[in-house]
């Protein structure tokens, strides 16, 4: 079964460069969410999208944006990269805003290292 | 932690025992999930439980839901190796995304 393809699945930058994650969800799947795992830390909730619009947003910095494609995958830009950005980015997605449970489908993740 | 803490964040047992794991949340919720993850890899969903559920089984995995404490425990029977991992539980509310907890370390030993 497909599940969600995250791309690329390691990147290393230095201070001050950009990155640019993708997501793409599973088949039918039109809600897309992106977290960040630091180094023994919980995954934080960046930012979410329905339908190609913004649905929710955590705690995403503003040198961060994201958004999500006619096809519905989604890409995550960050600019000036700071050390702490290093981390595991995940995109989970899900079919339906208000599908009745909430279970996401998350994929591999990409692996950010800011040098 | 966004949302509230598991407890212990490290556990280590032999292979066959059970293995508990608890977590405690900050705010009033629609369900409650569990995942699983294998270092440094993606989540994977293990159960739900509904804010009207007091416990639910699914295989070796049995979970209970306490929503006066605002606490939840996952137990894992008859541990295996394979059980080697960090568990989370997750949260959600009326803005639908998922809240983590701080997560479990689980080291199950041969």
């Amino acid at each position: 079964a497909a599940g969600v393809i995250q791309s690329p699945r390691h990147l290393i930058k230095e201070k001050r460069e950009t990155a640019t994650l993708k997501c793409y969800p599973i088949p039918r799947h039109d809600t897309v969410y992106w977290y960040q795992q630091g180094p023994g830390q919980d995954p934080q909730f960046l930012i979410s999208f329905y339908e190609k619009m913004q649905s929710d947003k955590g705690s995403i910095p503003d040198r961060f944006s994201a958004q999500q494609f006619s096809d519905y995958h989604s890409e995550l830009n960050m600019s000036s990269l700071e050390l702490g950005d290093s981390a595991l980015y995940f995109c989970a997605s899900k079919q339906g805003e208000s599908s009745g449970a909430n279970v996401l489908t998350f994929g591999a993740g990409s692996r950010l290292t800011v040098l | 932690s966004q949302q509230g803490e598991e407890d212990p964040q490290a556990l280590s047992i032999q292979e066959g025992e059970n293995a508990t794991m608890n977590c405690s949340y900050k705010t009033s919720i629609n369900n409650l999930q569990w995942y699983r993850q294998n270092s440094g890899r993606g989540l994977v969903h293990l159960i739900l439980i509904r804010s009207n559920e007091r416990e639910k089984h699914s295989g070796r995995l049995r979970v209970t839901l306490d929503t006066s404490k605002k606490s939840s425990s996952l137990l894992i029977t008859a541990s295996r190796a394979a059980d080697t991992a960090s568990y989370f539980c997750a949260t959600d509310a009326l803005t639908q995304k998922l809240v983590f907890g701080q997560g479990t370390r689980l080291t199950i030993n041969p």
